[in-house]
């Protein structure tokens, strides 16, 4: 039973390029979150989908949007790269149930040049 | 705004030793409290714990939370060179979907 996968696991860019990271749910699992990591910092909450729309954001700029497919597998778009957006990047994934446990991919580690 | 302030920061202990790791909230409308651990990459889920006094155990680890005093604790006994890791604490406040993280105790076992 394959868990959260995400793809790439590392990626380099130079400001103000755009990235698109990947997210493949744990099987049966429907609802997807996006997690920004610092280094030294606990993940902060990006937004998250259920049934292909956009059902909570965090604290982040329009310059981060996101998309879900009808596979529940989920995109990270980030536009306009600044440095301050190097980070590891965790996707999570749930059922779409109140109060259930989300559980974290292996995150895409972004470096910014 | 709601906060999750976990202690200490970090700590070494000896193969052996029983260690106790502190998580506190200051939140709105507070659901469930979430213990994972982060030892290179993924965290992986510990517990949840939702209603106060009911202590959680999975072998060496336990924790229980205290929704007066508002904090939870994760015990680890008998620690092992493989509890090394970051240990976080995440809450679930109102009708957010969000899990709200705290900052993390690095915990270092060694021989």
């Amino acid at each position: 039973d394959a868990g959260v996968t995400q793809s790439p696991t590392h990626l380099i860019k130079t400001r103000g390029q755009q990235v698109t990271l990947r997210c493949s749910p744990k099987s049966g699992h429907d609802t997807v979150s996006w997690y920004q990591q610092a280094l030294g910092q606990g993940p902060q909450f990006i937004f998250q989908y259920y049934e292909e729309e956009e059902r909570q954001r965090g604290n982040f700029p329009d310059r981060f949007s996101g998309h879900q497919f009808p596979n529940y597998s989920s995109e990270l778009n980030v536009n306009a790269l600044l440095l301050g957006d190097s980070a590891l990047y965790l996707c999570a994934s749930s059922l779409g149930t109140p109060d259930q446990p989300q559980h974290f991919g292996d995150g895409t580690r972004l470096s910014i040049l | 705004e709601d906060k999750v302030v976990q202690s200490p920061l970090s700590l070494v202990v000896h193969e052996g030793d029983t260690v106790t790791l502190n998580c506190s909230y200051e939140v709105t409308n507070f659901r469930s409290l979430l213990w994972y651990k982060q030892e290179k990459k993924a965290p992986t889920f510990l517990f949840m714990l939702t209603s106060s006094g009911i202590e959680k155990k999975s072998g060496r680890l336990s924790s229980i939370l205290d929704k007066k005093e508002l904090f939870s604790i994760l015990n680890i006994t008998a620690t092992q060179t493989g509890d090394s890791a970051v240990y976080l604490c995440a809450v679930y406040t109102g009708t957010a979907s969000k899990l709200t993280f705290g900052t993390g105790t690095r915990l270092q076992v060694t021989l």
